[in-house]
């Protein structure tokens, strides 16, 4: 079975350009949730999604930031206009059942550098 | 506020046994995560504690204690793949699922 996958790897844009990062959970994971890590710090909580619709956005940094995910199948996040602050690793996770047991299952990542 | 604690850096040597704490101070507990991650790679998950007390997975084993807002990870028979970060990570409850996660504790396996 295929993991959690993320498109692209890596990124390195100018501030004030346009970036858009590709999730795509693990087939059959109605779940899919998007985390960040900035350089030096924890990873952080972005937005959850169930199917195609937003559960839980708390985490979301600004209205820069627009995360999408028609038909409940992959996830796009885009930032628009970029800012410096904006760099750092962008993680996918999706998981299975919303259960107390649910384990989220994490893509390797998207490095984002905004230069 | 969400806290949660863990050692940056511990260093050990292979074949023995490591043992990587975690606190933790949240809005609510439904469940405490381990997970491993090297090194550009995504992180792979490790154990999950939701009830106090010990659950073992090979040579991983994960504790917690509820009332202590504490747990561990305890790794033996140490081998050099085991270098890598280990991440605590804490859901909390009122129905929504997202992970809280402490920075990290990079671990160092020497011959």
């Amino acid at each position: 079975e295929a993991g959690v996958t993320q498109f692209p790897s890596h990124s390195v844009i100018e501030k004030g350009q346009t970036v858009t990062l590709r999730c795509d959970p693990i087939s059959g994971h109605d779940n899919l949730y998007w985390y960040r890590r900035v350089m030096g710090k924890e990873i952080k909580f972005l937005l959850h999604f169930v199917k195609e619709s937003k559960q839980d956005e708390s985490g979301m940094p600004n209205n820069r930031f627009l995360a999408e995910r028609t038909g409940g199948t992959y996830s796009t996040l885009k930032v628009q206009p970029a800012e410096l602050e904006d760099s750092g690793v962008y993680f996918c996770a999706s998981s299975q059942i919303r259960l107390a047991s649910e384990t989220q299952y994490f893509g390797p990542g998207t490095r984002l550098l905004v230069l | 506020g969400q806290n949660i604690d863990q050692p940056t850096e511990m260093t050990a040597t292979e074949g023995a046994i490591v043992q990587i704490n975690c606190t933790y101070q949240t809005s609510g507990f439904n469940g405490l995560f381990w997970y491993q991650q090297h090194a550009g790679e995504a992180p792979t998950f490790l154990s999950y504690n939701v009830l106090d007390g010990l659950e073992e997975k090979g040579r991983f084993s994960s504790f917690l204690s509820r009332s202590k807002g504490y747990s561990y990870l305890l790794l033996k028979e140490l081998q050099m793949k085991d270098s890598a970060s280990y991440l605590c990570a804490v859901r909390g409850s009122g129905g929504y699922n997202k992970l809280i996660f402490g920075a990290g504790t990079r671990l160092a396996v020497h011959p």
